[in-house]
């Protein structure tokens, strides 16, 4: 099993829409969780951090987090084609403490 | 959010030298910084985690002998590419963490080896 695993996509949502990205892991340990936005050939960038179980609203994003079911999400209301990117989801892992990404999910919003 | 400052931004060397890479917490005290590969279309691969006065610790499959980390300083972390060979090109980023592990990272260093 993959430490952390991501639906790769991509995942096409029109304008305006809700997407909603979902990240499983396998360290139950894990305290940490981000989301980062990555555009291709740019460095990723931090959108969102959760420490506690439950959601965390920050503008259009959403990150939800459930420890019990070792499941983390990232939903974006009103979509926007600027939000076209790559979606990558990282766990702070306690066991070897390192943040370790998923593959990353690409998202697509058409216009 | 932090600044984290990573240079060169690109590099191309010949086959067989070596490259050096710097990572800088520009405005924090990085107490990890790790040090990721990223190759064309693919996710960021984590090489090696490095924690400021000690080894790095690598990630297996990746060779220490040819990736040379050192984390001298709270703000600095280098990544040097020996003997680099073309299937060493890649796209190269470092994240530093300070306090509530919340990561940043640097542009990245795209490296091409001819």
């Amino acid at each position: 099993q993959k430490e952390v695993e991501q639906n790769s996509g991509p995942l096409s949502v029109p304008e305006g829409a809700i997407a909603s990205l979902n990240c499983t892991y396998s360290d139950r340990g894990s305290q940490s969780f981000f989301w980062y936005r990555q555009y291709s050939g740019k460095s990723p960038e931090l959108i969102m951090f959760i420490y506690s179980n439950g959601d965390k609203e920050d503008g259009r994003f959403t990150a939800q987090l459930n420890k019990a079911s070792q499941y983390v999400s990232l939903l974006i209301r009103d979509s926007q084609p600027s939000d076209s990117a790559t979606y990558l989801c990282a766990i702070f892992m306690e066991y070897g403490n390192k943040l370790v990404f998923g593959a990353g999910t690409i998202l697509r919003v058409k216009s | 959010g932090a600044v984290v400052s990573q240079h060169p931004s690109w590099v191309i060397c010949k086959s067989g030298t070596s490259v050096k890479i710097e990572c800088r917490s520009l405005d924090f005290q990085a107490t990890t910084m790790f040090w990721y590969r990223q190759f064309p279309k693919q996710s960021l691969m984590l090489m090696a985690t490095s924690n400021e006065g000690s080894k790095a610790t690598y990630e297996q499959g990746v060779e220490k002998d040819k990736f040379l980390i050192n984390h001298a300083s709270l703000t600095l972390s280098t990544l040097t590419v020996t003997s680099a060979h073309p299937e060493d090109s890649s796209f190269y980023i470092c994240s530093a963490i300070g306090g509530k592990a919340e990561a940043f990272f640097g542009q990245g260093t795209r490296l091409t080896v001819v």
